[in-house]
């Protein structure tokens, strides 16, 4: 069954430092991967996707992932943390029957230190 | 533009009671997608609509939940005798097409559902 994994429940980086989540996945076939942030009281909002191509993927503010199949793993990365960037931060894939159902992980909670 | 709204943003209510939760999509958007998000938890799906028709609804934990889209725009999600275990945020998302896999899920803020 598709399952995605955050191995990380909660990181604290300092302000100005570089950050990777880590994400994991368990997909028979191409998986197609996302990766949300979640602020206090907001919706989720979509950072960055991968579907095929370039394994490097770039997206908003100044996130980028990259899709590695050897290791199942789609990593989060940005190279300079700002305080604004404290939320939780979703991976997340396709599930089965091609109907757009998301599965997530269970999310990472990034605090940031000044 | 407007994006997801959902209403209300905050539901208490007591064990056993009946409740309705609103979700409006994006102007145009064709897919309307629940999800469940239960406290330090990744967002669990429910249902999709495509158009006024529950394309999947495998994600309903049991005939308590029940949701509708009847002119394919808003959606209500509805909850009979509610239990302590239905307390979570309600999350909902529309998409352009519901073509899979390129279209986008864009997310409301979700509605805070505690059973009391």
């Amino acid at each position: 069954a598709q399952s995605v994994t955050q191995p990380d429940i909660h990181i604290t980086v300092s302000e100005g430092a570089s950050l990777e989540l880590r994400c994991n996945y368990s997909y028979g076939a191409t998986p197609y991967l996302f990766w949300y942030v979640q602020s206090p009281g907001q919706g989720l909002q979509l950072l960055l996707k991968y579907f095929s191509g370039d394994t490097l993927v770039q997206g908003i503010k100044g996130f980028e992932a990259e899709f590695k199949r050897s290791q199942s793993s789609f990593n989060l990365r940005k190279p300079s943390v700002h305080w604004s960037d404290a939320a939780e931060y979703f991976c997340a894939g396709y599930g089965s029957g091609n109907t757009g159902k998301l599965i997530f992980g269970q999310g990472t909670t990034l605090q940031v230190k000044p | 533009g407007a994006g997801v709204s959902q209403t209300p943003s905050n539901k208490v209510t007591e064990k056993g009671k009946y409740v309705e939760l609103r979700c409006d999509p994006i102007s145009g958007h064709t897919a309307l997608y629940w999800y469940r998000q239960s406290l330090g938890q990744g967002p669990e799906f429910l249902i999709y609509f495509q158009g006024t028709g529950a394309a999947d609804d495998s994600g309903l934990p049991n005939d308590r939940f029940f949701a509708v889209r009847p002119e394919g725009s808003v959606s209500t999600l509805k909850i009979q005798r509610t239990e302590r275990g239905d307390s979570a945020v309600y999350l909902c998302a529309s998409s352009l097409t519901g073509v899979f896999p390129t279209d986008t899920q864009y997310f409301g803020p979700g509605t805070r559902l505690t059973v009391l």
